[in-house]
Order: C-alpha cells, then structure tokens, then sequence
C-alpha cells in the first residue's frame, strides 16, 4: 500500500519569509515517482515537480527548491522568500511506474503568505 | 482544448436526486482519471479510463457511482440517489498518450465540480 503523509496541516508566514512543507512518503517499491501540486484558490491543481526514485539530486526552480531523502522517505519543498501569490493548498503525491498508476495524494498543508 | 474543462463548476442538488458531472480533456488525452475530494482532504482516486474503456473503478465508493467515457474523449461522471456524504469536489485530470520517458506522465487537472447536497 502507498500513503502519503503532510502532518503540516496550515502554514503562516509573512511575505519574504522561507517556508518549507513536509512530505514523508511510505512503499513498498523500490521505483516510484513523487510529485508537488498547487491548488490555488480557483480549484485547479497545477503540477508543480516529478521526482524519480533513481535520482536524489536536490533541485531548485526559481524560488522553489525540493530536497528528496530517499533513507528518510521524505520529499520537503522550500519556498524562499514566499509571496503573497504562493498562498495555495500544496499536496505530494506518489505513484508506481508505468502506463498507467493511479496517483495518491496526502491531505495538503494550506499556505498562507500575508503581506 | 488547451486545458481539462469540468461543467457544471458548482452543483447544488437535494438529497435523492441524480446528477452527472462532465469532464472534457485535452484534446488527445489518452488516459483520463476521475478524483474526489472532500473539503480539507486531499483528492482521493474513483476511476479509470484509456480511451473508452474503463480499466479501474477499484475507488468509486458505492454502486451509485458511475462514470463513462462512450468515445473516448468526453466523460460523465454520474451519481444516482445522492447522499449527503457525496458533497464533495469531483476533479477531471488527462495526460497524454503512451508512457514518456519518465515512467510517469504529469496529470493536467481541471478546476473541478463542486457538489453539495442539502
């Protein structure tokens, strides 16, 4: 079974502020993929990154920096200097490879940026 | 189109009635899933399609619930007798055909319809 753990339930930080969002992932694979979504309020989830479980390397975008441990089953995502617009439900997800999987999603950890 | 579009946005039906809920994705979007998601949660799978054929309904959480996708672009989400416990957001989400080289194609979401029942 695959789960998806966000124990953050809300977040609040002033503008300019760095805020990090947890994410501990538990399965039983060994290949798998982890996501980020942002659910603004409009509804709308819009993909965020895909990881693969091959490959641990940190990555940054912009504001936005993912840091996937592999031997703690966690994939955290850092926004620095967050802004208002960062204000958003965020989930991670896991899937299994392949054609088709279904994704599973934790609950989200709602962000709030006041300015 | 350039996006998953989902009608109606909003959907206030009384308990007992019938509802159905549509999804149109990308154009050429193989693969389309359906998810619900109840207020504060995260989305939770019901049901998929490639092409026509429906090849998991394994999270459809009653036989009241029934989703099809007759020519394998346009999908409705049907749900019969409605409960107040199917108040909830029903997403839409496509990707694209075949596997890319990632293993795992990026789901494209629509914004959602969102069901209450009194």
């Amino acid at each position: 079974a695959q789960k998806v753990t966000q124990a953050q339930t809300e977040i609040s930080v002033v503008e300019k502020e760095d805020v990090t969002l947890d994410c501990v992932y538990e399965t039983r694979d060994t290949t798998y993929y982890l996501f980020w979504y942002k659910q603004p309020p409009s509804g709308e989830l819009v993909f965020l990154i895909r990881r693969n479980s091959f490959d641990e390397q940190n990555e940054i975008s912009g504001r936005y920096s993912w840091n996937f441990q592999k031997s703690t089953s966690s994939f955290n995502f850092t926004i620095t200097a967050s802004q208002v617009v960062d204000s958003a439900v965020y989930f991670c997800a896991l899937r299994r490879p392949g054609g088709y999987q279904k994704v599973t999603f934790g609950t989200g950890t709602k962000l709030q940026v006041i300015p | 189109g350039a996006g998953v579009s989902q009608s109606p946005r909003y959907k206030v039906a009384k308990r007992g009635q019938d509802v159905a809920l549509r999804c149109d994705p990308i154009s050429g979007h193989v693969s389309l899933f359906w998810y619900q998601q109840a207020l504060g949660q995260g989305p939770e799978f019901l049901t998929y399609f490639q092409n026509e054929a429906q090849l998991d309904k394994s999270g459809l959480p009653s036989d009241r619930f029934f989703a099809e996708r007759p020519e394998g672009s346009v999908s409705t989400l049907k749900i019969q007798r409605t409960q107040q416990e199917d108040s909830a957001v029903y997403l839409c989400a496509s990707s694209a055909p075949g596997v890319d080289l990632s293993g795992a194609n990026v789901l494209t979401f629509g914004a959602g319809s969102r069901l209450t029942v009194l």
